[in-house]
């Protein structure tokens, strides 16, 4: 199994609508989770920390759920310029991190 | 503020040919990364350097990649030889490296893609 793991998708959505991923992990002992964004043929970058009570920056909100392991991000209102491929990263307590493979969103008019 | 400075951005090689990676990261950023990216997949870690030493390089394939940071700046990732399966993009990321179990968000360069034919 591996140690974090993510629907590839594709996801295809219309303009306005609700999307969710989820990321699921395998070390209990992992501390921190974050997701990033990463445009077609560009880098990787921070979108936005989970923490443990979950959180909200607009449209997107984190959650986590240590007791089945895996964190979501929750996109409300897709726009356009959503579409992107969105890596999980799990940080394990000795320093040790993990991305996910990513999952793809193609967000259409 | 510059961000991280990786170059070249494409490179195409013979495989058994050596290759070089640069990274300039953001000044101050005392921890510095090198990924591998493949097509569909996400970043894998191959080196981590806290200023100068290389305090993770277990995924780093030691037969024939080599990195430095030889002064805890700039950092250059090596290959020698390359082969086919080495066909990748090859990120540099930093980060401020304020140390301890506390994770500061990795900046990325816009990294190198590499094409061993």
């Amino acid at each position: 199994r591996k140690e974090v793991e993510q629907d590839p998708g594709p996801f295809n959505v219309p303009e306005g609508a609700t999307v969710a991923f989820n990321c699921t992990y395998s070390n209990s002992a992992s501390q921190s989770f974050f997701w990033y964004r990463q445009d077609c043929r560009k880098e990787p970058k921070l979108l936005m920390s989970v923490y443990s009570s979950g959180n909200e920056d607009g449209r997107f909100t984190a959650q986590l759920n240590r007791a089945s392991q895996y964190i979501s991000l929750l996109i409300r209102d897709s726009k356009l310029s959503d579409s992107a491929t969105y890596l999980c990263v799990v940080f394990f307590n000795n320093n040790d991190m993990r991305f996910g493979a990513g999952t793809r969103l193609t967000v259409k008019p | 503020e510059a961000g991280v400075v990786q170059s070249p951005r494409y490179k195409i090689i013979e495989k058994k040919q050596p290759v070089a990676f640069w990274c300039n990261p953001i000044s101050g950023h005392n921890t510095l990364y090198w990924y591998r990216q493949n097509l569909g997949q996400g970043p894998e870690l191959l080196i981590r350097y806290e200023n100068e030493e290389a305090v993770d390089d277990s995924q780093l394939p030691k037969d024939r990649f080599s990195a430095e940071r030889l002064k805890g700046v700039d950092s250059t990732l090596k290959i020698q030889p390359a082969e086919l399966g080495d066909s990748a993009v090859y990120l540099c990321a930093s980060d401020p490296g304020q140390g301890g179990e506390i994770y500061n968000e990795q900046f990325f360069g816009p990294g190198t893609r590499l094409t061993v034919l």
